[in-house]
């Protein structure tokens, strides 16, 4: 049972352009929504994270859009560089094991060019 | 400060082996969970670590165990290795409690021959 859904598996986008990636979940107990980039060889880094008390989140080009009711949130990356290229995941936790556990999506990844 | 750190990088081993990966949280960090990574599956959640006792166990079977020490590393341990088990073992650290930051180690490639 996967228990967060992520789409799409790849994207490409111009430079400047804006990519979106959408995540949706079953578990109604999770709580606490984060988004990782990883690059080829490292491991996942948290860009963004955001609780279902509201409705978008933004820092810097990075925007997380919620919808508690659809129980869907997607990952918004304005102005997208060619740096920005890399494989994104969702992921999702729950209170009682101080949000180390974590829920992943299968990822997307991303390619901007130039 | 260092990162998180894992070792080896990479490991290569033949079916029935069994194998341990070793990890080494930022310094403060008492929260250690390890992940393991396939193309197929992705992302999944093995166990969980904090004061050295595992709070949390993912959906894998029993050849998979893990330990903490009291200096707050963690080693994660593979019996009878299966070809299925060659994936990226990832390593995170954390500072237990609410909105903690992850922070994921450059992971262990492991492969099963």
């Amino acid at each position: 049972q996967q228990q967060v859904k992520q789409s799409p598996q790849s994207l490409i986008v111009q430079k400047g352009g804006i990519s979106i990636i959408n995540c949706a979940y079953e578990n109604t107990a999770f709580d606490y929504f984060p988004w990782y980039q990883q690059f080829p060889g490292k491991g996942p880094a948290l860009l963004i994270a955001i609780r279902p008390d509201v409705s978008e989140k933004k820092e810097g080009r990075f925007t997380i859009s919620f919808n508690k009711s659809a129980k869907q949130f997607s990952l918004h990356i304005m102005d997208s560089q060619p740096g920005d290229s890399a494989t994104y995941f969702c992921a999702a936790s729950k209170p009682g094991s101080g949000y180390s556990t974590l829920t992943f999506g299968k990822g997307t990844m991303l390619l901007v060019s130039p | 400060k260092a990162g998180v750190t894992q070792t080896p990088r990479y490991l290569i081993k033949t079916r029935g082996q069994q194998v341990t990966l070793s990890c080494s949280p930022i310094s403060g960090h008492r929260s250690v969970s390890w992940y393991q990574q396939t193309p197929g599956q992705g992302l999944q959640f093995l166990f969980e670590y904090f004061s050295e006792t595992q709070r949390n166990k993912g959906n894998f079977p029993g050849r998979f165990s893990g330990r903490q020490f009291s200096n707050s590393r963690s080693e994660m341990n593979v019996s009878t290795l299966e070809l299925g088990d060659s994936a990226l073992y990832l390593c995170a650290s954390s500072l237990f409690g609410q909105d903690n930051e992850q922070f994921f180690g450059p992971g262990t490639r492991l492969t099963v021959l």
